[in-house]
């Protein structure tokens, strides 16, 4: 089944413990990025990759780090989280933004930092 | 800067009723648009996408118009049911950088 997969689910730490979230997808897509959903505020993304090797700063990126180091991952690391990085956090995944196939996005990670 | 705004936040409709959600958008320089559906806590799901050349697209009961002069798109739900209860997003992708812009989505409310 195509999907893009990410993990862990849910996820408590406290502030200042590094942490990593993965995301991989199975389709071959080039595009990846991840956003952050905040109550009122929609989603924002914080970063993004348009293939391998090649990461972008998306709207929020201060606090978090990625790399894409092969096709199929694009870890999201939060190297000292703190609790205003609690959100509700995707990863998507696209063969090529401008297609047909728009984007595909994984469940979701719940993040709380206390 | 482009912007885009989803009109209700919310919408409560009894069951079985036509409804049509709204999706409006500043810079009508974008290559496609695309609704999504998203569940309490879940990701996102595609439900339709159109591609900027092109005035609608048709899923079952649902149909996505674009209206790209007028920056507006409009999702239409037939004969609305209770499992219709989620929020219906909103995402243009823009021609001149590859970002997505997300609208901050119409929270719908199916009455049985």
């Amino acid at each position: 089944e195509a999907q893009v997969t990410q993990n862990p689910r849910y996820l408590i730490t406290v502030t200042g413990k590094k942490l990593t979230v993965t995301c991989s997808q199975n389709m071959n897509h080039e595009y990846m990025s991840w956003y952050r959903q905040d109550p009122g505020l929609g989603l924002r993304q914080i970063y993004y990759s348009m293939n391998v090797e090649v990461t972008d700063k998306g709207d929020v990126p201060e606090g978090y780090k990625v790399s894409r180091k092969e096709k199929r991952n694009f870890p999201l690391i939060l190297e000292s989280p703190s609790p205003n990085q609690t959100s509700l956090y995707f990863c998507a995944s696209s063969s090529n933004l401008q297609t047909t196939h728009g984007y595909t996005f994984g469940s979701g990670t719940r993040l709380t930092v206390v | 800067k482009q912007e885009v705004t989803q009109i209700p936040a919310a919408l409560s409709v009894p069951e079985g009723e036509n409804l049509v959600l709204n999706c409006s958008f500043t810079d009508s320089a974008i290559y496609n648009l695309q609704w999504f559906r998203q569940d309490p806590g879940k990701g996102l799901t595609s439900l339709l996408l159109i591609q900027s050349s092109q005035r609608e697209q048709t899923s079952g009961r649902l149909n996505a118009s674009l209206d790209k002069s007028s920056g507006r798109s409009t999702l239409y739900i037939a004969a609305s049911q209770p499992g219709d209860s989620a929020t219906y997003l909103c995402a243009v992708i823009l021609n001149r950088d590859d970002k997505i812009i997300f609208g901050k989505g119409t929270r719908l409310h199916i009455l049985p």
